[in-house]
């Protein structure tokens, strides 16, 4: 079974504050990861993306991948209201002939200013 | 910057009628998805197609279901003799290599009464 778990939260915190946002997946081998926000009837929008072990940053996001653990996670420093979101994340996983992304239920987070 | 966009943003339909749902990938984009969401659940893989064909498909995806780019821009998804439980968001997405970061299209909310 091909599973990519979340917690759902919700996570709230402070404005200013740190988020910290984790997800595990099932499949060893899974090469590509992704974070994406999605607001409340919106479509997911692409945050992040790692392929290699080791944290990437990209302004206040940090996205940190360990394939050994099979764990994936995101931070968020300065945390906005405007980071009020379901953050999802992206595993590929591979099918019988080619693979997939598969997504995480999602992360509710909300800031509180 | 490009965007992938969806035609209906909302269809209402009867139990038992067909819709096709139309989307616009970007257009240097060769990989092209279907992935729906129920309302307060997660994004769910439908299927995947390059070089005019389907590449993979899940198990949500059965004879009811059946996708086609008819003309060099457009990607659609007919859904036959609609169920209630297909009410969703269906989302279009494309990437430009496999995997890949997908763009998504805003979506079309689909509801069967």
């Amino acid at each position: 079974q091909k599973e990519v778990e979340q917690n759902s939260g919700p996570l709230s915190v402070p404005e200013g504050a740190i988020a910290s946002l984790n997800c595990t997946y099932s499949d060893r081998v899974s090469q590509s990861f992704f974070w994406y926000r999605q607001y409340s009837g919106k479509s997911p929008e692409l945050i992040m993306s790692i392929y290699s072990n080791g944290d990437k940053e990209d302004g206040r996001f940090t996205a940190q991948l360990n394939k050994a653990s099979q764990y994936v996670s995101l931070l968020i420093r300065d945390s906005q209201p405007s980071d009020s979101a379901t953050y999802l994340c992206a595993v590929n996983m591979y099918l019988n002939t080619g693979n997939q992304f598969y997504f995480g239920t999602g992360t509710s987070l909300t800031v509180i200013p | 910057e490009p965007e992938v966009t969806q035609t209906p943003s909302h269809q209402v339909t009867q139990m038992g009628q067909e819709v096709i749902l139309r989307c616009v990938p970007i257009s240097n984009h060769l990989y092209f998805y279907w992935y729906r969401q129920i309302l307060g659940q997660k994004v769910e893989f439908l299927v995947s197609f390059y070089n005019n064909e389907i590449s993979e498909k899940s198990e949500i995806f059965d004879d009811q279901f059946s996708v086609e780019r008819p003309d060099g821009s457009n990607f659609t998804l007919k859904i036959r003799s609609t169920k209630l439980e297909d009410s969703a968001m269906y989302f279009c997405a494309s990437s430009e290599v496999n995997p890949g970061p997908y763009t998504f299209g805003s979506g079309t909310r689909l509801t069967v009464v």
